[in-house]
């Protein structure tokens, strides 16, 4: 990956359990916004923090942002099966011309039942 | 709510055919992407356009060329088709105003024999 790196790469937990990935970038960022992708499939968009906020909350999910460590976490809480995918981070600088996504490498997260 | 639309959703070719993917992004996005992911990668961004016109350039190869048409889809044509070009390909549309949060297409699978 050209921005960085996820941690860890795979991850396997059991219903109900809660699931935390986590993701480093190397550049300043102007959000940062988390995929999930089943397998062989599209990407879903979940959740985007932007860089002035530290946390942010959508049902299950939870999402912190540290700007001074160029690092953010997912945390999936009371996971079910059907949260099994691959999970990644990708940040948007925002600067002129560029308005790509910079993907991370992903968390692939195996919830057994 | 209408998504992203991507055509086809399989496709096989052999080595140094040509390709042409098609995407219709989400009525009323301006901005729309596309990335290519190989086997086990991250996705990687190749090519925007902003308003029918090209934004940002990634990582596309000479070999391949996009374009926005007036009734806002997008072609990605790949000539010269190589191995390493096999790899599941994006369409992502999105509203610059918002950050630059992306809808993602299906994606379309191209296979290289």
């Amino acid at each position: 990956s050209q921005q960085g790196e996820e941690d860890p790469q795979a991850l396997s937990i059991q219903e109900g359990e809660n699931a935390t990935m986590n993701c480093s970038y190397k550049t300043s960022i102007n959000n940062l916004q988390w995929y999930r992708q089943n397998s062989g499939r599209g990407l879903v968009h979940l959740i985007l923090i932007r860089s002035n906020e530290r946390e942010k909350h959508s049902g299950r999910l939870r999402v912190t942002l540290d700007t001074s460590k160029k690092s953010s976490s997912l945390l999936i809480t009371a996971s079910r099966a059907a949260d099994t995918a691959s999970y990644f981070c990708a940040t948007f600088t925002g600067d002129t011309g560029r308005r790509a996504l910079t993907f991370g490498s992903g968390t692939r997260l195996q919830v057994q039942p | 709510a209408a998504g992203v639309i991507q055509s086809p959703r399989h496709l096989i070719k052999e080595k140094r055919e040509t390709a042409t993917l098609k995407c219709y992004p989400i009525p009323r996005h301006d901005t729309v992407y596309w990335y290519q992911q190989g086997p086990g990668q991250d996705p990687q961004f190749l090519i925007s356009f902003y308003e029918k016109m090209q934004s940002d350039k990634g990582s596309i190869p000479d070999r391949f060329s996009a374009q926005q048409f007036s009734d806002y889809h997008s072609e990605l044509n790949m000539s010269s088709l190589e191995l390493g070009d096999s790899a599941l390909y994006f369409c992502a549309s999105s509203l610059l105003s918002t950050y630059n949060e992306q809808f993602f297409g299906p994606g379309t699978r191209l296979t290289v024999l």
